[in-house]
């Protein structure tokens, strides 16, 4: 069983501000990171795939970093609209295995 | 199509029903998952389909719980004798090279 851990699992955000989270893997064999948006009834949505220690990936206000040696990423949402509202989700693959490992998510709530 | 479709997208189930949800993969994708997400809980790794072949059903969690792809392209997760701990949304996503997945909007399973 591979353990995937993000946190905060849940946060309220006020409109404008910034803010970010964690995300935990096994460091060894690591392969890739796919992080996901997920709104409620919507298709999950990729938001970035990251494989090199160090990488930073950047999309509109959303940006991600991450660290293969010791196993995390964070993402950042840059001031917060009501619109971020959704649950991140961090997705780590393994070598020799093409499944997703995924985490429980960072559910945000950003209040206008 | 355009993206991956499931259906039904919602489903009530009398405990002990037999229940049948569907998943229409982007076309040509080689790949079909077939994921379960508990609630307050991350996406499980169900089973994995390459073409027509059942790679990996490690992730099924009883014998009640059945996948087919017979031609390669639409699959269908079948739960027997629905229990109220199957209740989840069922995810698919497909994928036609190593490291790229489309979701669908996922099956939210409520068995009463």
């Amino acid at each position: 069983i591979l353990n995937v851990e993000q946190s905060p699992q849940s946060l309220h955000v006020q409109e404008g501000d910034s803010t970010n989270f964690t995300c935990s893997f096994p460091s060894s064999n690591f392969y890739a990171l796919h992080w996901y948006r997920w709104e409620t009834a919507k298709s999950p949505e990729a938001l970035f795939v990251m494989t090199l220690n160090g990488d930073e990936k950047k999309k509109g206000r959303i940006s991600a970093t991450l660290n293969t040696k010791e196993g995390y990423s964070y993402l950042y949402i840059k001031g917060s609209q009501p619109e971020d509202s959704a649950t991140y989700l961090c997705a780590p693959l393994f070598g020799g295995n093409n499944r997703l490992a995924f985490g429980k998510g960072n559910q945000v709530v950003v209040i206008p | 199509g355009a993206g991956v479709s499931q259906s039904p997208r919602y489903k009530v189930a009398k405990r002990g029903q037999d229940v049948a949800l569907r998943c229409d993969p982007i076309s040509g994708h080689v790949s079909l998952f077939w994921y379960q997400q508990a609630l307050g809980q991350g996406p499980e790794f169900l089973t994995y389909f390459q073409n027509e072949a059942q790679l990996d059903k490690s992730g099924l969690p009883s014998d009640r719980f059945f996948a087919e792809r017979p031609e390669g392209s639409v699959s269908t997760l079948k739960i027997q004798r629905t229990q109220q701990e199957d209740s989840a949304v069922y995810l698919c996503a497909s994928s036609g090279h190593v490291g790229g997945y489309t979701f669908g909007s996922g099956t939210r399973l409520t068995v009463v």
